[in-house]
């Protein structure tokens, strides 16, 4: 069976500092992977996707980027936190463009303070 | 511009009555729709799912219905069961390069009450 990874599971960091979420994922080759954010009180709004390693799409402009070094690892980063960047960070996996189903890992609070 | 809307931000009934959730779309380019059940400080869960071309899909307590003349879907949990209090998502699809990218509505925060 498949197993989607994060960490860590929170963290506090100060406006400024950088940024390193991972994701991985277990028991499958080739995932699509997905970066979301929730913000407090909305839904998940997509920040990049991956269809292999090396190939990134973003979809929301934004102080943040993303990697995908190997096939099954999706990192997230930024040079400089803002406040902004608060929220819940959910990476989600599927096996590709023909299945609509994702599915998520359990997501990284992160509160820029 | 919400492509996704779920109106009712929260909903309470009682335990073994029918849970009804509605969701509202405006982009008729979505060809299929997803409800996804998240508990707090955990990653959603996909519950159920429909492609554009039916009307109705059903799986065990849960059925979803979609009206495509009135972009609207609906999500029944019948009969409804305390382990059901969550916040539940629908969700629609669209075709990007290579991959499928969700459009998530706001949430509705269901509780059931013994």
């Amino acid at each position: 069976s498949q197993t989607i990874h994060q960490w860590p599971a929170t963290l506090v960091q100060p406006v400024g500092s950088p940024l390193s979420l991972e994701c991985t994922v277990e028991g499958t080759s080739n995932p699509n992977l997905y970066w979301y954010r929730q913000a407090a009180g909305r839904g998940l709004q997509l920040l990049f996707y991956s269809v292999g390693i090396g190939q990134i799409s973003s979809e929301v402009p934004q102080n943040l980027s993303a990697s995908r070094p190997q096939d099954r690892q999706f990192i997230l980063s930024s040079k400089k936190l803002l406040l902004s960047d608060s929220g819940f960070y959910l990476c989600a996996w599927s096996r590709d463009r023909r299945i609509y189903e994702q599915y998520f890992g359990p997501g990284t609070r992160l509160t820029v303070t | 511009d919400q492509q996704v809307k779920q109106n009712s931000p929260s909903l309470s009934v009682q335990e073994g009555r029918i849970s009804i959730l509605n969701c509202d779309y405006t982009n008729s380019m979505f060809d299929y729709f997803l409800w996804y059940k998240k508990y707090p400080a955990e990653g959603p869960t996909f519950l159920i799912s429909i492609s554009s071309i039916k009307d109705k899909n059903e799986d065990g307590r849960f059925t979803v219905f979609l009206n495509k003349s009135a972009k609207h879907l609906s999500l029944h949990i019948v009969p409804s069961q305390p382990g059901d209090s969550a916040v539940y998502f629908c969700a629609a699809s669209e075709g990007l390069q290579g991959a499928q990218k969700l459009v998530f509505g706001q949430g509705t925060r269901l509780t059931i009450n013994p």
